[in-house]
């Protein structure tokens, strides 16, 4: 049983549009959210996190929308930049973090200039 | 200067045989951890150490063995490696359970291929 699940797998938005990944999850313990980007060839980075006591996060152009209710989340990426472009995982702890994290299986973005 | 080095970058072994993927991490942290990424299968968790201590292990076999000499590194020995270990090997690490911040940091990752 999946339990992050992320959506879309691939994405393609133009220049400067807003990317939109979604993500859900099954456990109700899980109550730290972080977001990973990870080019080819490289780990994956933390982008930006957020707690469950929170509904959302903004850090630039990257907002994250959260729905404890619907275990529900969602990360925007304004004006998206060709640099942009990677793999981003939605992921999920118990316990702020201080323990393993399961992953989503990544949301593939494309950013056409 | 990288804070998370894994080495080497890139392994091929051969079926049967046994390798060490070392991690080391200059962030001052006291939690470690292994995660896994195949193309079957999304980054997956598979130890965490705290204080030099195996904190949780969710590796089904037993031929994947960490082993912590300094509270700093994290190595990952793998015994009578097989094809299905084909994988991206990742190293992260925090502050501890109850520490100033829960984020993990990751390493570049080791290749392995296993013919």
């Amino acid at each position: 049983q999946q339990q992050v699940r992320q959506s879309p797998q691939s994405l393609t938005v133009w220049e400067g549009e807003t990317a939109i990944l979604n993500c859900s999850y099954e456990d109700s313990t899980f109550n730290y959210f972080p977001w990973y980007q990870q080019f080819p060839g490289e780990g994956p980075a933390l982008l930006i996190s957020i707690r469950s006591v929170s509904d959302k996060k903004e850090d630039g152009r990257f907002t994250i929308f959260f729905n404890k209710r619907e275990k529900k989340l969602s990360l925007h990426i304004t004006d998206s930049q060709p640099g942009d472009s990677a793999t981003y995982f939605c992921a999920a702890s118990a316990n702020y973090g201080n323990e393993k994290i399961t992953f989503g299986a990544g949301t593939k973005l494309t950013i056409k200039p | 200067d990288p804070k998370i080095i894994q080495k080497p970058k890139y392994l091929v072994a051969v079926t049967g045989s046994e390798k060490i993927l070392i991690c080391e991490q200059y962030l001052g942290h006291n939690a470690m951890y292994w995660y896994r990424q195949s193309a079957k299968k999304p980054l997956e968790f598979m130890f965490s150490y705290s204080y030099q201590k195996l904190m949780d292990n969710q590796t089904a076999s037993s031929r994947f063995q960490p082993q912590s000499s300094k509270k700093n590194h994290l190595d990952l020995q793998i015994t009578a490696l097989k094809p299905d270990d084909s994988a991206t090997y990742f190293c992260a690490s925090s502050h501890p359970r109850g520490g100033r911040g829960a984020e993990q940091f990751f390493g570049p990752g080791t290749r392995l291929t296993v013919l």
